[in-house]
Parts: structure tokens; sequence; C-alpha cells
């Protein structure tokens, strides 16, 4: 079953903050986050395993919250390169089982 | 920077045709796998392959749908009979441990 993010869609000003969730009816072993740009392949942002963990890689961070089968990703201070469209893909057990994607959220960031 | 590569970029072919997508995985990385997606829509996942077999499949990739590692670099996918649903994009990823790695993909459109 695909995770269910939230919103989806944000247009944001630069410079202004966003958070995109996504959880999960099932019991979730990692959540991985992709930004993908009209017409290119989805690129590798951070992935979080099971365990409640916050990660962070510039100004964008996400957390983890095991119990609840949430993921949210944290954009801050956002820049035009922002823009895209966000996939988290979860995982629940094998790594080989592949990711299972929501339907992602559009992130408009404008000047 | 290693990367996955896909070839060809986009192929155009009639209903019932046969096609062979190609990869080459990033070379020390174990697991592979092939997503779809439909224009517009979210990256589907339809198989992944680890140590020379099929490791999980998703509903999607039914007996139309093969893949083979015929050498140890390339990784295909031959989608047989092709039907007008089958256009989208075709993504392989690759990865060692943890994130999955995306190639650029291939646009494929059936006519």
């Amino acid at each position: 079953q695909q995770p269910v993010q939230s919103p989806q869609a944000v247009i944001l000003r630069e410079g202004e903050d966003a958070v995109i969730n996504c959880s999960s009816s099932k019991a979730l072993y990692s959540v991985h986050w992709y930004r993908q740009k009209h017409g290119e392949a989805p690129v590798f942002l951070m992935i979080l395993l099971k365990g409640g963990e916050q990660k962070g890689h510039e100004k964008i961070s996400a957390s983890f919250n095991e119990k609840k089968q949430q993921s949210s990703l944290y954009l801050t201070a956002s820049q035009l390169s922002y823009s895209g469209t966000y996939f988290c893909g979860t995982e629940c057990g094998r790594q080989a089982d592949g990711l299972t994607f929501g339907k992602g959220t559009h992130l408009i960031i404008q000047p | 920077e290693p990367e996955v590569t896909q070839t060809p970029s986009h192929q155009v072919t009639q209903m019932g045709q046969e096609v062979i997508l190609r990869c080459v995985p990033i070379s020390n990385h174990l697991y592979f796998y092939w997503y779809r997606q439909i224009l517009g829509q979210k990256v589907e996942f339809l198989v992944s392959f680890y140590n020379n077999e099929i490791s999980e499949k998703s509903e999607i990739f039914d007996d139309q749908f093969s893949v083979e590692r015929p050498d140890g670099s390339n990784f295909t996918l031959k989608i047989r009979s092709t039907k007008l649903e089958d256009s989208a994009m075709y993504f392989c990823a690759s990865s060692s441990d943890t994130e999955a790695f995306f190639g650029q993909g291939t646009r494929l459109t059936v006519v």
C-alpha cells in the first residue's frame, strides 16, 4: 500500500519554509526522500531508518517517527533550485523489495 | 561520479512489438530495480533483482515483462507485445546498501 503524502502542492516565495509529510498504514523499516525535476530522474535526498532519527542535508532535513509511521521533510529558507516534485519512498522489509512511492508533492518556488 | 546509465533515452514502438530497455548499473552495486512512471503520475515499482535472480516483483510485472542480466554489467527489461498503456518513463536504479540511484530513464511511447 502506497504512502500518503501531503500536501499535494505548495507554492512558496524564495526564502520561505515548507514541510512535506509522508505517512504509511504499514510498519516501516525506512523512508527515502527523492526530488524529481520535470523530465528528469528522481534524485536521492536522504534515507531515514527506523529508530526515530532526524537527518539534515544543507537546508533540507527530515524526521522519521517510527511509532506513527510518519516522516516529514523540512525545507528551510527555500531556494529556487528546490522546485520540483518530492516523493517519499517507503520500505517495509528487505532492501531487495524495492520502494513504494507516494504520489508526490509539487513544490514551486517563486522569486 | 559513478552513475546509472540507460539506453535508449527515448523509444517509439508500435503496439504489439517487443522492446528491450537497457541499463548499466553502478559497478559495485548489488541490488537492481526497474520502476515505471506514467506521465504526471508517481513512480511505481516493477521488479527488483539480487544475486542474479528476481527478488521481488509488483502486480504490474506480469508475464509480459522479463528481466535479465546477460553479462556482468548490463541489466535489461524486456516488454513483450507492448500495449498503449505501457507508454511511460522507465527508470532503472541500483543500490549497494542504502540509497538507490536512478538512471535518467527511457521514455517509451507505444503507438
